[in-house]
């Protein structure tokens, strides 16, 4: 079974400018999250979407974050525009149903914002 | 809320030992579950072991257990017979149980496994 794949794995860019992640899940996995790992810390939570819906993105910076989740399979995380700050690896992760709904987490896409 | 506290932030173990990682944990849910996670240096984060707040036994998963405590609100993570490729960062992590609710991630504990 593929497990999460996740594109691209390095993106190096300017400040300011615009940025995509993209995720695919495990398939039959209906919970996908994106989450923020910073340097020397654990991830945390930016987005979650069940199926097509995103049901808890209060840690999600809208004024220059932005997600979606057409047709509740893939996923795309977009910044713009980029800030310094941003450099980080963003981590998808899918779970299944049901009340264990282990999260299994995709290779993540390492951002630097020169 | 939810927090969880991993006090080592390095660890060292030779090989063929075992090693104790330290997770403590507190939160109001009367119903969670506590994992662990392994990030190599390629970053993926790698599922090791689960552990339910109501299960009567402490989960093992291989060479992996978890030494549960629940009135001590702890979970920490022993790898027995400790292999070169154990070396990592090692994340506890928590969230609620009964719906798909996000992952709570400690700050880790790097894990060194020596000759």
């Amino acid at each position: 079974e593929a497990g999460v794949v996740q594109s691209p794995r390095y993106k190096i860019i300017e400040k300011k400018q615009p940025v995509a992640f993209w995720c695919n899940p495990i398939s039959g996995h209906n919970t996908l999250y994106w989450y923020l790992q910073n340097l020397g810390q654990g991830p945390e939570l930016l987005i979650r979407y069940e199926n097509e819906e995103a049901v808890d993105d209060s840690q999600l910076p809208k004024d220059r974050f932005s997600a979606e989740r057409l047709k509740g399979v893939d996923s795309t995380l977009k910044i713009q525009p980029a800030e310094l700050g941003d450099s980080a690896v963003y981590l998808c992760a899918s779970s299944p149903s049901g009340a264990r709904g282990t999260q299994y987490f995709g290779p993540g896409t390492r951002l630097l914002v020169l | 809320a939810q927090k969880i506290t991993q006090t080592q932030p390095g660890m060292f173990v030779q090989e063929k030992e075992a090693v104790t990682l330290d997770c403590t944990y507190d939160t109001s849910d009367p119903s969670y579950g506590l994992f662990w996670y392994k990030q190599p240096s390629s970053g993926e984060m790698i599922f090791l072991i689960y552990q339910g707040s109501y299960d009567q036994q402490n989960a093992t998963e291989g060479r992996y257990s978890l030494n549960f405590q629940k009135a001590r609100k702890s979970a920490n993570l022993v790898i027995s017979a400790s292999q070169l490729g154990d070396s990592a960062m090692y994340f506890c992590a928590m969230r609620r149980t009964g719906t798909a609710s996000k992952l709570t991630f400690g700050t880790g504990t790097r894990l060194q496994v020596t000759l």
